[in-house]
């Protein structure tokens, strides 16, 4: 079975510092990699991750993946009140079986202003 | 694009009882997905549909869950016999698959429909 692991489990903050969200993964034939943030009800996409070594970037977020070593890590610089959430990542798989997605449970982020 | 929509919001049932959930995703979207999520878990994956065919079911669904997707368009989600552990928060999702490639879209989920077994 698939398996996503991240950590930390919560993290608080205050407005304005830097914040590192770490996932690592095992899947078989792995595509992709996700990151969703998921504030009251439904998630919503951030990033898709192929490649490795490939920084996608929006705005304050970024996001990267390291394929050799199974892990990707979601970084928010200057973080403001706003960016409190549930960090989910997941992944997806190519070949037979390709389709579903599969989620670790999350990094809850809490923003103090 | 007026996003995935789910029926009931919320829903409160007695134990032993049947519901039913609906869900419309996206219009030009041939995936549908069913998750169930519950307080500090990741969504957790049940069931997904391409078009109207139903391609793959969690083995770790109970048989008193079914899903449907006739026409390929809107989807229900319904669960028989309801226990106490079914209280979850079910969501759905859609995303885009290009035929004849791999690419599948990110999943754009629904608000949820929250059931509560008492």
């Amino acid at each position: 079975e698939d398996k996503v692991v991240q950590s930390p489990l919560s993290l608080v903050v205050h407005e304005g510092d830097t914040v590192t969200l770490n996932c690592s993964y095992e899947v078989t034939n792995f595509r992709s990699l996700l990151w969703y943030k998921q504030e009251k009800k439904a998630p919503t996409f951030l990033f898709m991750l192929t490649s490795s070594g490939i920084e996608k970037k929006s705005g304050r977020l970024s996001s990267i993946l390291d394929k050799k070593e199974l892990f990707s890590i979601l970084n928010i610089t200057a973080t403001q009140t706003g960016d409190s959430a549930i960090y989910l990542c997941a992944v997806e798989r190519t070949g037979t079986n390709a389709g579903k997605s599969t989620f670790g449970d999350g990094t809850t982020l809490t923003v103090k202003p | 694009d007026t996003g995935v929509s789910q029926d009931p919001r919320h829903k409160i049932t007695k134990r032993g009882q049947n519901v039913t959930f609906r869900c419309d995703p996206i219009s030009e979207h041939n995936r549908l997905y069913w998750y169930r999520q519950t307080l500090g878990q990741g969504p957790e994956f049940l069931t997904y549909f391409q078009n109207e065919a139903q391609l793959e079911k969690s083995r770790l669904l109970s048989d008193r869950f079914s899903a449907e997707r006739p026409k390929g368009s809107f989807s229900t989600l319904e669960i028989q016999r309801t226990e106490q552990g079914d209280s979850a928060m079910y969501l759905c999702a859609s995303s885009l698959r290009g035929r004849g490639s791999s690419y599948n879209s990110p999943l754009h989920f629904g608000n949820g429909t929250r059931l509560t077994v008492t």
